[in-house]
């Protein structure tokens, strides 16, 4: 049963708009977001993070929302960046649990167009 | 910066072969994991530890092992090599301690890609 879930497994936008990633989970026990982008060959990078008592978290041109009733969150790029084009990975914890890995969704291959 | 190294970006191994997967960290964290990357599937969490010498399984244990002799280095094994463990391995680590509440993003490695004929 996947318990993180990205439904786009590619996404086309063009330089300069805005590119939604877009990320569901199951597990009402998590409570720490992150998202990570994925060049090829290379590992993934921590990109932004958002605890559950907050509903947004913003740092430069990226923005997470997070809406726990539809447990339900997003990544906002503003302004997208040929730079950005890579493999973005949600990911959730239950922070309480201690040193647990992370679960993963399957990514989302972003493609920013010029 | 972090800084999380994996010994081999790239090994070939033959089927039943013992493969050891070397992993170091030098931010002195105390959390360090292990996953696979596959097509279609995301990362998924094969083991971890939170302190020398002590292990935790992931959600796919099966046909791996692990060893934390010294906090910076954790080294994944596969007992005897399969076909379907041809896969990319990303080790991750993150701070970890006492007060540590879990909310502490990981940082990874560039990965060791694995092909097991």
């Amino acid at each position: 049963d996947q318990q993180v879930k990205q439904n786009s497994p590619s996404l086309s936008v063009q330089e300069g708009r805005i590119s939604i990633l877009n990320c569901d989970y199951t597990n009402s026990m998590f409570d720490y977001f992150l998202w990570y982008k994925k060049y090829p060959a290379e590992g993934p990078t921590f990109l932004i993070s958002i605890s559950s008592i907050k509903d947004k978290n913003e740092d430069g041109r990226f923005t997470v929302f997070l809406n726990k009733s539809a447990k339900h969150l997003s990544l906002h790029i503003v302004p997208s960046q040929p730079g950005d084009s890579a493999v973005y990975f949600c990911a959730a914890s239950v922070s309480a649990r201690g040193a647990d890995g992370l679960t993963f969704g399957k990514g989302t291959h972003l493609i920013i167009q010029p | 910066d972090v800084k999380v190294t994996q010994s081999s970006r790239y090994l070939v191994k033959r089927t039943g072969e013992k493969v050891f997967l070397e992993c170091v960290q030098d931010m002195d964290h105390e959390n360090m994991f292990w996953y696979r990357q596959d097509p279609g599937l995301g990362l998924r969490l094969i083991y971890f530890s939170y302190d020398v010498k002590m292990k935790e399984k992931g959600d796919i244990p099966e046909g791996y092992s692990v060893s934390r002799e010294k906090k910076e280095r954790f080294s994944l094994i596969l007992e005897s090599a399969s076909t379907n463990q041809t896969s990319m391995y990303l080790c991750a680590s993150s701070l970890g301690g006492v007060g540590w509440s879990g909310n502490q993003p990981q940082h990874f490695g560039d990965g060791t890609r694995l092909s097991i004929l």
